[in-house]
């Protein structure tokens, strides 16, 4: 079975703190994609970032960078310098390649809050 | 941009009342898709579209049903309001062609049934 285990249930940092999210995600399928969202105050989910299984090169993005190593099924999420607009609800989702639909399986999510 | 639009924020609804959630995109995506958001639970998938008037189950769709008449338009149904359908309701769209692409969700609507 599919899962995704978001262990850090909340975060809570000082500006200009750097903090990881930790994702971790178990399927069978050899091939599979991995997302982040976030989801601020406002309550819509906002895609951040999209990764094959083919694809284990780090992914960096401003302050944001994306760590994935399929030895240990992780994909984990660094936010550098961490600002108060960070603070959100970020979820880590599991989706199946290929096929009609692309269904997504959702961790719990990790509650951050970044303080001033 | 893709602009997925859900028709309330905030709806509070009596236990037994029949509820209308609907849900519109703008950028002509196959897939459609329910979820609710609970507390620890993270989203759960009550059901999605993947082309008009088709329809699968989720991981939870006991108390719902949808319609999808209409390409840009998915309607979630709950016949008789529970006070354990409670919850927040996420729209979300996506293309369709074989490939895992990313889902673009709606803002929401919070649900309350006394």
């Amino acid at each position: 079975a599919q899962k995704v285990t978001q262990a850090q249930t909340e975060i809570s940092v000082v500006e200009k703190e750097d903090v990881t999210l930790d994702c971790v995600y178990e399927t069978r399928d050899t091939t599979y994609y991995l997302f982040w969202y976030k989801q601020p105050p406002s309550g819509e989910l906002v895609f951040l970032i999209r990764r094959n299984s083919f694809d284990e090169q780090n992914e960096i993005s401003g302050r944001y960078s994306w760590n994935f190593q399929k030895s240990t099924s992780s994909f984990n999420f660094t936010i550098t310098a961490s600002q108060v607009v960070d603070s959100a609800v970020y979820f880590c989702a599991l989706s199946k390649y290929g096929g009609a639909t692309n269904k997504l399986i959702f961790g719990t999510g990790t509650l951050l809050a970044v303080q001033p | 941009d893709v602009k997925v639009t859900q028709s309330s924020r905030y709806l509070v609804k009596r236990t037994g009342e029949k509820v209308f959630l609907e849900c519109v995109q703008d950028m002509d995506h196959e897939n459609m898709f329910w979820y609710r958001q609970d507390p620890g639970l993270g989203l759960r998938l009550i059901y999605f579209s993947y082309d008009v008037k088709m329809k699968e189950k989720g991981d939870i769709p006991e108390g719902y049903s949808v319609s999808r008449e209409k390409k840009e338009r998915f309607s979630l149904i709950l016949e008789s309001a529970s006070t354990n359908q409670t919850s927040m309701y996420l729209c979300a769209s996506s293309l369709r062609t074989g490939f895992s692409y990313e889902q673009y969700f709606g803002p929401g609507t919070r649900l309350t049934v006394t």
